[in-house]
């Protein structure tokens, strides 16, 4: 079993949409939460970083996390065309050296 | 504030021929990750480095793959000899320290995408 589990997709939605894009995790020790985006060739830039539970808006994007399920989200309002890329979901746990695992990755495109 | 550098963009070697990636990270910048991206998956780290010495290495091919960090500033990844399966993305990343929650964040340059044919 994969430490983090991430349905890779491909996700297409109309613009304007709500997309909600997931993950799963097995190590209960993870306590930073990050989602990157990676446009086709281009390195990934964080999104959105979250300290153990709860929620964070920043925009048309909010991360939650759910550490009982380990189960993270994030969410995007009014979806773009510029907003089709690949969404990575990150962690690491803490007392360690900020080890960063990635999911696979999720696919998405928005079409106008 | 200059974002991680890396050279070559791209590389294509036939599969025993050997390669070197070099990586510029951000200035003050004390933790270096080196991932390898297979086309369709997420990012695998292959090394990390806090200054210049390493402390995950767990998970990187030791019979082939070898890095450095010279001085706790640059760093080359060198393949020797080349498989096939190589052929990826190798992403350079930085972030400022380890132990700090703050600074967990990576920052990533734009890869070097490998072929081998």
């Amino acid at each position: 079993q994969k430490e983090v589990e991430q349905d890779p997709g491909p996700l297409s939605v109309p613009e304007g949409a709500i997309v909600s894009l997931n993950c799963t995790y097995s190590n209960s020790a993870f306590q930073y939460f990050m989602w990157y985006r990676q446009y086709s060739r281009k390195g990934p830039e964080l999104l959105m970083y979250t300290y153990s539970s709860g929620n964070k808006e920043d925009g048309r994007f909010t991360a939650q996390v759910d550490k009982s399920s380990k189960y993270i989200s994030l969410f995007i309002r009014d979806s773009q065309p510029s907003d089709s890329a690949t969404y990575l979901c990150a962690m690491s746990a803490t007392g360690g050296y900020n080890k960063l695992i990635f999911g696979a990755g999720t696919r998405l495109a928005v079409h106008p | 504030e200059a974002g991680v550098a890396q050279s070559p963009r791209y590389k294509i070697i036939e599969k025993r021929q050997s390669v070197a990636f070099w990586c510029n990270p951000i200035s003050g910048h004390a933790t270096l990750y080196w991932y390898q991206q297979i086309l369709g998956q997420g990012p695998k780290l292959l090394i990390q480095f806090q200054n210049n010495g390493v402390v995950d290495d767990s998970q990187l091919p030791k019979d082939r793959f070898s890095a450095e960090r010279l001085k706790g500033v640059d760093s080359t990844l060198k393949i020797q000899p080349a498989k096939l399966e190589d052929s990826a993305v190798y992403l350079c990343a930085s972030s400022k320290a380890l132990y700090r929650a703050e600074n967990t964040e990576a920052f990533f340059g734009q890869g070097t995408r490998l072929t081998v044919v």
